[in-house]
């Protein structure tokens, strides 16, 4: 079964700081990847997404990622963090599975950035 | 927008009530989903629907069943709830192609008592 690995369990920044959040993968044939957020006390909405093309995704509120073929990674970045982004980041990976395309998800990484 | 509702925001449940977790998105999606959601383990699939009356178990279906009886409704059932179930349910719905995103609801939290 494929398995979605976040390195970052818990990161704390101060506003204007760069942010690069890990997010590997263990499948080998083509993938769908997403990046979820979930602000606090909200619900779970798409940051970006890749499933062809440009490797560079740009998404909303300024956060992008960086599709590696060779490395099974899909990093979020980010130049220069808000306060508003303290919120919980989760990455998605959607495989072929029996005919479906169910996602798997990272455990998720929280993110505190102090003003 | 789509838009995912999902019956309750809070329940608290006695062990051994079965439970029923209702969804229902409006957006003609055929493909739904059940998540629990526990903190450091990140969301894992219950069940997922990829049309009506159709189901596929997820990575943790024991002790939960699930009904899709029609295209906008997904229920999540816990026949016999266990304190252990105490946690928070998210429901998602996407269109069939896996390149598209999932929408979410805004969650049930369960507490099993």
């Amino acid at each position: 079964a494929q398995s979605v690995s976040q390195h970052n369990h818990h990161v704390i920044l101060s506003e204007a700081a760069s942010l690069e959040l890990g997010c590997n993968y263990s499948y080998g044939g083509t993938v769908n990847l997403f990046w979820y957020v979930q602000y606090p006390g909200q619900h779970l909405q798409l940051l970006l997404k890749y499933f062809s093309g440009d490797p560079l995704v740009k998404g909303i509120k300024g956060f992008e990622a960086e599709f590696i073929k060779s490395k099974f990674s899909f990093n979020l970045r980010k130049p220069s963090v808000q306060w508003s982004d303290t919120a919980e980041y989760f990455c998605a990976v959607t495989v072929p599975s029996g005919g479906s395309y169910i996602p798997t998800f990272g455990r998720g990484t929280s993110l505190i950035v102090h003003p | 927008d789509v838009k995912v509702t999902q019956s309750s925001r809070y329940l608290v449940k006695r062990t051994g009530e079965k439970v029923f977790l209702e969804c229902v998105q409006d957006m003609d999606h055929e493909n739904m989903f059940w998540y629990r959601q526990d903190p450091g383990l990140g969301l894992r699939l219950i069940y997922f629907s990829y049309d009506v009356k159709m189901k596929e178990k997820g990575d943790i279906p024991e002790g939960y069943s699930v009904s899709r009886e029609k295209k906008e409704r997904f229920s999540l059932i816990l026949e016999s709830a266990s304190t252990n179930q105490t946690s928070m349910y998210l429901c998602a719905s996407r269109w069939r192609d896996s390149s598209y995103e999932q929408y979410f609801g805004p969650g049930t939290r369960l507490t099993v008592t």
